[in-house]
């Protein structure tokens, strides 16, 4: 079952900019991962919080984590048009192989 | 490292006919597969976990008889849809746990394919 729910569904910014998603997850994590798919292709990993972390950044990336509120946020800074795509977040309940459950997506625009 | 191939990219079919996907990891070995399902613009709904030389585990409402995994080696998973139709168009995505080797905290993060996009005429 699904999990994770990104807020806004889609986000339209001019380059430059920056773009905040927002996630909120029901249950207990391990870590919460955030990753970014263009049109019709694969996913990408770009950055893994732990439960015990509340910030991470990563380039041009920064994550937060309250585990109190079960949320999280994804900044990206100064976007780019190749920024275009969706971005999903996707929780782990523990650190075995268990399966990520994914969000709905943020489906962010980026106009040059 | 921790490339995950998958082939085909894209397949049509006629209604009634199998497919079959595959997803190797390239580059190191997954004992753990999962395979995703994704409609347009939705999120990746996970199908059935896929274990090396066991039967796989199967999600809730998927049909192991329709859905055939098997992962029959340590780098390569097969999706086989039977006797697929048209509500079986999708996007399919396989994915692997990273190698967890020393030095590199990768074993919680998945590495994904390309996807599959299937077709049923």
């Amino acid at each position: 079952s699904q999990q994770g729910e990104e807020d806004p569904q889609a986000l339209s910014i001019q380059e430059g900019e920056n773009a905040t998603m927002n996630c909120s997850y029901k249950t207990s994590i391990n870590n919460l991962q955030w990753y970014r798919q263009n049109s019709g292709r694969g996913l990408v990993h770009l950055i893994l919080i732990r439960s015990n972390e509340r910030e991470k950044h990563s380039g041009r990336l920064r994550v937060t984590l309250d585990t109190s509120k079960k949320s999280s946020s994804l900044l990206i800074t100064a976007s780019r048009a190749a920024d275009t795509a969706s971005y999903f977040c996707a929780t782990a309940r523990n650190s075995g192989n268990t399966p990520l459950v994914f969000g709905k997506g943020t489906r962010l625009s980026v106009i040059a | 490292g921790a490339v995950v191939s998958q082939h085909p990219s894209w397949v049509i079919c006629k209604s009634g006919t199998s497919v079959k996907i595959e997803c190797r990891s390239l580059d190191f070995q997954a004992t753990t597969m999962f395979w995703y399902r994704q409609f347009p613009k939705q999120s990746l709904m996970l199908m059935a976990t896929s274990n090396e030389g066991s039967k796989a585990t199967y999600e809730q409402g998927v049909e192991k008889d329709k859905f055939l995994i098997n992962h029959a080696s340590l780098t390569l998973s097969t999706l086989t849809v039977t006797s697929a139709h048209p509500e079986d168009s999708s996007f399919y995505i396989c994915s692997a746990k990273g190698p967890g080797t020393s030095g590199r905290s990768t074993k919680n993060i998945q590495y994904f394919g390309a996807g599959t996009r299937l077709s049923v005429l």
